[in-house]
């Protein structure tokens, strides 16, 4: 089975420009949670998307934005960058049944460098 | 409120030697979970455990084992006979609770192993 994979895995953009991040769980999965990890604040929840429908949502401004598309597959959009967004985005797929835990399987991350 | 705190920032052993890696957490559900992730220098988060709260019984896979101790909110980590392809950040993580699978993420254990 394929794993996790996130396009594009390198990204430099400028401040103010928007950035659009794709993520494509195993297959089967149903659940598409996105983290930030910087060396600062450590590994944060950003949303979580179930079936289409974000499930749940860590404390970013609205800025950051996600979506799910029928087949699973998932993106995150980043509007008005700041130098602060500089980080690597992790996507993580999970069978993601309401009423279980199942493991999470991450992505190789996309790396995102603002200047 | 939920938290996992990994206490140890750097660990530094040589090869053969065993280690522990700490993590304590804080929750106030009955149920919950608790999961060990390795993070390379590809950065990529690899799923090492997931451990349900009413199963404490330690478990053992090859050369790691991991202690789980509920009256001291512990599940520790424990590398025997370390080796140089075990150097990474090591990340214990919570479930957040509900529906989702949010995950509650310690700061992080970096182990150096040299030969």
């Amino acid at each position: 089975k394929a794993g996790v994979t996130q396009t594009p895995r390198y990204l430099i953009k400028t401040r103010g420009q928007q950035v659009t991040l794709s993520c494509s769980p195993i297959s089967g999965h149903r659940s598409v949670s996105w983290y930030q990890q910087t060396p600062g604040q450590g590994l944060q929840f950003l949303f979580e998307y179930f079936s289409e429908t974000q499930r749940n949502k860590g404390n970013f401004p609205g800025r950051f934005s996600g979506r799910q598309f029928s087949n699973s597959r998932s993106e995150m959009n980043v509007s008005t960058l700041e130098l602060g967004d500089s980080a690597l985005y992790l996507c993580a797929s999970s069978l993601g049944r309401a009423t279980n835990t199942y493991e999470q399987y991450f992505g190789p991350g996309t790396r995102l460098t603002v200047t | 409120a939920q938290k996992v705190t990994q206490a140890q920032t750097e660990i530094s052993v040589v090869e053969k030697e065993d280690v522990t890696l700490d993590c304590v957490y804080e929750t106030r559900d009955t149920t919950y979970y608790l999961f060990w992730y390795k993070q390379p220098p590809s950065g990529e988060l690899v799923f090492l455990i997931r451990r349900n709260s009413f199963d404490e019984q330690n478990e053992i896979s090859g050369r790691y084992s991991w202690n789980f101790q509920k009256s001291t909110s512990s599940f520790n980590f424990t590398i025997t006979a370390s080796q140089v392809v075990d150097s990474a950040v090591y990340f214990c993580a919570l479930h957040y609770g509900g529906a989702t699978n949010k995950l509650i993420f310690g700061t992080g254990t970096l182990l150096a192993v040299q030969p």
